[in-house]
């Protein structure tokens, strides 16, 4: 079975400013996927960021960057400029190299963009 | 392109009454899945189908819960019997099942909101 952990609850950032979400997860698969999700307060999941195991070449979508690093099981998404608009909770989760299997999610992370 | 709609957006019931939730996914997306969130938690996996088949049930779906996508196009979820456990966030996601880097991807809609007083 996979887990996801994401140790950092809540976290706060200055508006313009970078910030760095922590995430790690185990696993004994070989092919997999990890996502980074925004859900802000009350609106519904969105899909951030996508990195496939296979790639060594670190996932960029915009201001949103992940550091992935495979052999530590470490998956972190960098947001650049924060914008008001971030905040939001951040959940990362984990796919398993076969498109029908379900996402293990870690407990997210609390981002609050300060002004 | 419409995203993944679900209804109710909000229900609140007594306990021991049924409830049934409805999810309609992208269209063009074959594979369907079910997940409850409670407060302050990540999403938990329940169920998934691809079209009409369900293919993977998680233990969380105890024998009160019932899921069915009939013509592979939307899906409901049942909660017979409903306890206060059961109040959480339920989310429905689709994904495609084609080939390519997208296949992988689900995306989700806005969720029910399940209070059991």
């Amino acid at each position: 079975a996979q887990t996801v952990t994401q140790s950092q609850p809540e976290m706060s950032v200055q508006e313009a400013e970078t910030v760095t979400l922590s995430c790690t997860y185990d696993t004994s698969e070989n092919n997999y996927y990890l996502f980074w999700y925004k859900q802000p307060p009350s609106r519904q999941m969105i899909l951030v960021i996508r990195q496939e195991a296979y790639k060594q070449q670190n996932a960029t979508e915009n201001r949103f960057s992940v550091n992935f690093q495979k052999a530590a099981k470490s998956f972190s998404l960098k947001i650049s400029d924060s914008q008001l608009g971030d905040t939001a909770m951040y959940f990362c989760a984990f796919l398993r190299g076969n498109a029908g299997n379900m996402l293990t999610f870690g407990g997210g992370t609390r981002l609050m963009v300060k002004p | 392109d419409t995203g993944v709609s679900q209804d109710p957006r909000h229900k609140i019931t007594k306990r021991g009454q049924n409830v049934t939730f409805r999810c309609d996914p992208i269209s063009e997306h074959n594979r369907l899945y079910w997940y409850r969130q409670t407060l302050g938690q990540g999403p938990e996996f329940l169920t998934y189908f691809q079209n009409e088949a369900q293919l993977e049930k998680s233990r969380l779906l105890s024998d009160r819960f019932s899921a069915e996508r009939p013509k592979g196009s939307f899906s409901t979820l049942e909660i017979q019997r409903t306890e206060q456990g059961d109040s959480a966030m339920y989310l429905c996601a689709s994904s495609p099942y084609q080939t390519g880097d997208k296949s992988y991807e689900q995306y989700f809609g806005p969720g029910t909101r399940l209070t059991v007083t």
